[in-house]
């Protein structure tokens, strides 16, 4: 089976630093996605990670620690338009779908 | 989205009406998944398609929906009979196995009065 965990909401204030966590269990692993999501809108992708350690793109930095089932997502110097729910999703080794997370409900304050 | 398309964007329908999906993936592409969302809830695998070809349907609900991709045209997500539990968003994904990356059309809204 599978199990992705991820808080239900976080509220941050704009221009700090927020880590949003993610804790799968899956019956195989072949990759973990970020996606960002505005209400009503489909999801973007922004990091992929399948080998231990940080991706870093621009604002955004993506961890993934296979042994203990964990990522995170860094965000830095946040801004208002940050506001959005960021997806978990995991790949099992079965096929190329995507199993996600309940998302994080990010809300950022001035 | 990266080019992937969804038609239509919104689409209401009536209790027992059928609703049909449209989803064409990035010129070249022949792969496709389907991911229902509902309100306030995650995105949820439904099915995984080639062309002319159903890889997984292992997320589909047993009865009233189906899902093909034929050789020509677009997929098509089909909802017979549409009750009021199916109003959601659905997405239409496109990806290659060695690709490491997922992108998503904008989605349908399906809204069943």
């Amino acid at each position: 089976g599978q199990n992705i965990d991820q808080p239900t909401e976080m509220t941050a204030t704009e221009g700090a630093i927020v880590q949003i966590n993610c804790t799968y269990q899956t019956s195989g692993f072949n990759g973990l996605f970020w996606y960002q999501q505005h209400a009503g809108e489909a999801p973007t992708f922004l990091s992929y990670n399948v080998l231990d350690g940080l991706e870093e793109k621009g604002r955004f930095s993506s961890f993934l620690s296979r042994s203990k089932g964990y990522s995170y997502l860094l965000l830095k110097e946040l801004q208002m338009k940050d506001s959005a729910s960021y997806l978990c999703a995991v790949r099992a080794n079965a096929g190329n779908m995507l199993t996600f997370g309940g998302g994080t409900r990010l809300m950022v304050k001035p | 989205n990266a080019g992937v398309m969804q038609n239509p964007r919104h689409l209401v329908r009536r209790r027992g009406q059928e609703a049909r999906l449209r989803c064409s993936p990035m010129k070249g592409h022949s792969h496709v998944y389907w991911y229902r969302q509902l309100p306030e809830e995650g995105l949820k695998f439904m099915v995984y398609l080639q062309k002319e070809n159903i890889i997984d349907e292992s997320g589909m609900p047993k009865e009233r929906f189906s899902a093909e991709f034929p050789k020509e045209g677009p997929s098509i997500l089909r909802i017979q009979q549409v009750v009021r539990g199916d109003s959601a968003a659905y997405f239409c994904a496109d990806g290659r196995a060695q690709k490491n990356e997922q992108y998503f059309g904008p989605g349908t809204r399906l809204t069943v009065t």
